[in-house]
């Protein structure tokens, strides 16, 4: 079956610092991937979607640049908390779908992002 | 636009009862997909099903069951003899392709939190 990968599970950092979430699709070839965020007891809200080559497409209310998404190659996609505050603590969820336009998804296992 | 509705925010049941989780979606596609996704407090996202809109027959796999009915554009999902493994917060999730990415799209009801009671 599908299996995603997201790492680190956890992160704790300073304000002020970047933090990097990978999410690798093991072993099937993601052509397209998403990043969502999770609030304490609330709902996965779509952040972006992330196309293999090309620049990310990013929900209303996203900052581009304070999440910045790279999906460099068919099995990694990456996101990156730039200048991290308290507010961007939260739980990030990403999950990849086999193929354009595939409306199954797989999820990775999530990281939790907690800034001091 | 897209709407998912869980107007269940928590629920609590004594172990062996049956439950049933409400899911309202709202959409103008006629092709789109329906899900269910359970997370368990370690997090991770586990997938339960998924229903095209075409396909409104009833599905039961072991003690859950799915009633799909589009004339009042519902997608239940019922436990029955309810386990305590099966407390996690359920996410009900409309699939629809969003041409301004190229690429389906998920859109989350609020999710109901089961809690059952030994």
């Amino acid at each position: 079956g599908a299996v995603v990968s997201q790492h680190p599970s956890r992160v704790i950092c300073k304000s002020g610092t970047s933090v990097k979430i990978e999410c690798r699709s093991l072993d099937f070839q993601a052509t397209t991937m998403f990043w969502y965020r999770q609030f304490p007891k609330q709902s996965l809200m779509l952040m972006a979607t992330s196309n293999e080559g090309s620049k990310a497409t990013y929900e209303q209310g996203v900052e581009k640049d304070k999440f910045l998404i790279n999906h460099a190659s068919l099995t990694l996609s990456t996101l990156t908390v730039t200048s991290a505050h308290p507010e961007d603590s939260s739980f990030y969820i990403c999950s990849a779908g086999r193929q354009a336009g595939a409306n199954v998804l797989t999820f990775g296992a999530g990281s939790r992002l907690t800034v001091l | 636009a897209q709407k998912v509705t869980q107007a269940q925010t928590e629920i609590s049941v004594v172990e062996k009862e049956d439950v049933t989780l409400d899911c309202v979606y709202e959409t103008r596609d006629t092709t789109y997909y329906l899900f269910w996704y359970k997370q368990p407090p370690s997090g991770e996202l586990v997938f339960l099903i998924r229903r095209n809109s075409f396909d409104e027959q009833n599905e039961i796999s072991g003690r859950y069951s799915w009633n799909f009915q589009k004339s009042t554009s519902s997608f239940n999902f019922t436990i029955t003899a309810s386990q305590v493994v099966d407390s996690a917060v359920y996410f009900c999730a409309l699939s629809f392709f969003f041409s301004g990415a190229g690429s389906y799209q998920l859109t989350f009801g609020k999710g109901t939190k089961l809690s059952v009671i030994p």
